[in-house]
């Protein structure tokens, strides 16, 4: 089947940029999504990207796509304690799959 | 607030039990969804409905068996489980599912933590 991968664990200081990274196999991706998952809940929808751009910023996030390798990936600029959860990425192709998800640590 | 809400939040089980996990969904969307999420491992697929009908089963054991009353209504029937179904059970909606869909951004509730004895 079709794979996405992410590293495990990402961890940074408080008011750095976090940037996380995330590759897929599926070429037919035509939405890619990035989710945010916090203690004790579900999976948030963060944003999302159109396989047709390759970039998209929402205020302090920054999505970056390069689809000829197949990269995706999130950056949070000025990264607070808040922000420390479980970010998955998702790729739409012939069906949605999802990463492992990344534990980002933000540390004071 | 995501507008799908799951209950039990939390469930022990022995491996002879019989119970379910209810998702309900306040968002008028067409497809529902069950996902397992298990540490360091991908969220796995489990089944999908869309305007009531089951489309995928993702090569799930026959022992989780799904049922879908209505639209906004989702049911996962648990019977002899294995340990290694512990896990933390999620539903989830979207607008519409399938080939065509524009696109499938999922809204999920918080989840059901199972645990297996």
């Amino acid at each position: 089947g079709e794979d996405v991968e992410q590293s495990l664990f990402l961890s940074v200081r408080e008011g750095d940029s976090s940037v996380i990274n995330c590759t897929y196999t599926d070429s037919s991706s035509t939405y890619l999504y990035w989710y945010k998952q916090e203690p004790g809940a579900g999976l948030q929808l963060l944003t999302y990207i159109f396989s047709n751009m390759d970039m998209k910023q929402d205020q302090r996030l920054t999505v970056l796509l390069n689809k000829k390798d197949k990269h995706l990936s999130l950056r949070i600029a000025d990264t607070q304690t808040g922000d420390s959860a479980i970010y998955f990425c998702a790729v739409l192709g012939n069906d949605m799959r999802f990463g492992a998800g990344t534990r980002l640590t933000v540390k004071p | 607030e995501t507008g799908v809400t799951q209950t039990p939040r939390h469930l022990v089980m022995g491996m002879t039990n019989k119970k379910s996990l209810k998702c309900e969904q306040h968002l008028g969307h067409n497809a529902m969804y069950w996902y397992k999420q298990s540490a360091k491992k991908p969220l796995e697929l489990m089944f999908v409905y869309n305007f009531k009908e089951q489309t995928e089963n993702n090569s799930v054991p026959s022992r989780f068996s799904p049922e879908c009353p209505n639209s906004s209504h989702l049911f996962l029937h648990l019977h002899t489980l294995q340990p290694e179904d512990s896990a933390l059970y999620l539903c989830a909606s979207s607008q519409e599912y399938g080939r065509g869909a524009k696109d499938e951004k999922l809204f999920f509730g918080s989840g059901t933590q199972l645990s297996v004895l």
